[in-house]
């Protein structure tokens, strides 16, 4: 079944514990970004790929990193994680990267920085 | 940066009724799209469109690229479309970044 994976769904962690939260498609798909969304704000795109080993900031990047070493994968990481950071992270993927396309995502992790 | 804006935030519909939810934005686009979120459930793309007017069973969506919006519109509305409709753009003629409106909470009652 095609699909994007996030793991964990659910995570409550403490203010400067490394995290990281993986997020896996199976369709080939060239293009995959990160987002979080939080009430009132909406969805606001953190990172994105367009393909292994190009990533680009989007909105609203600070506080997170992330890697593409394979086509894949496109793991999200919290080096010293803030309350402000408490959100419903979204992973998303699509198969092109140069013309607009369809995006699919996951299913969601929900994050609690306390 | 292209702002969006939905409206209305907030839309209760009798069941059968005839649902229409909008979309403006600020500045040229490659493409729109329009996603559904059932509550706690995760996000699923409806409709990617950069011109004229898509259909798909009992939703439809159309943009006039002049103006600058676009409408999804809900035939027969059912208590299972009770969702949060989100409108989003892409701009700089990839996919690299899109931006969101905040959506829109329909609820249709039986």
């Amino acid at each position: 079944e095609a699909q994007v994976t996030q793991n964990p769904r659910y995570l409550i962690t403490v203010t400067g514990k490394k995290l990281t939260v993986t997020c896996s498609q199976n369709m080939n798909h060239e293009y995959m970004s990160w987002y979080r969304q939080d009430p009132g704000l909406g969805l606001r795109q953190i990172y994105y790929s367009m393909n292994v080993e190009v990533t680009d900031k989007g909105d609203v990047p600070e506080g997170y990193k992330v890697s593409r070493k394979e086509k894949r994968n496109f793991p999200l990481i919290l080096e010293s994680p803030s309350p402000n950071q408490t959100s419903l992270y979204f992973c998303a993927s699509s198969f092109r990267d140069t013309i607009p396309d369809t995006q699919y995502f996951g299913p969601g992790t929900r994050l609690t920085v306390l | 940066k292209n702002e969006v804006e939905q409206s209305p935030q907030n839309l209760t519909a009798q069941e059968g009724e005839f649902i229409t939810i909008n979309c403006s934005y600020s500045v040229g686009i490659s493409a729109l799209h329009w996603l559904q979120q059932h509550p706690g459930g995760g996000i699923v793309s409806l409709f990617m469109l950069s011109s004229g007017k898509k259909k798909h069973g009992r939703l439809i969506a159309t943009i006039n690229i002049q103006e600058k919006h676009s409408s999804l519109h809900i035939t027969a509305s059912h208590p299972r479309d009770s969702a949060v409709y989100i409108c989003a753009v892409s701009t700089g003629g990839s996919n690299y970044k899109l931006t969101f409106g905040k959506g829109t909470l329909l609820t249709v009652n039986p």
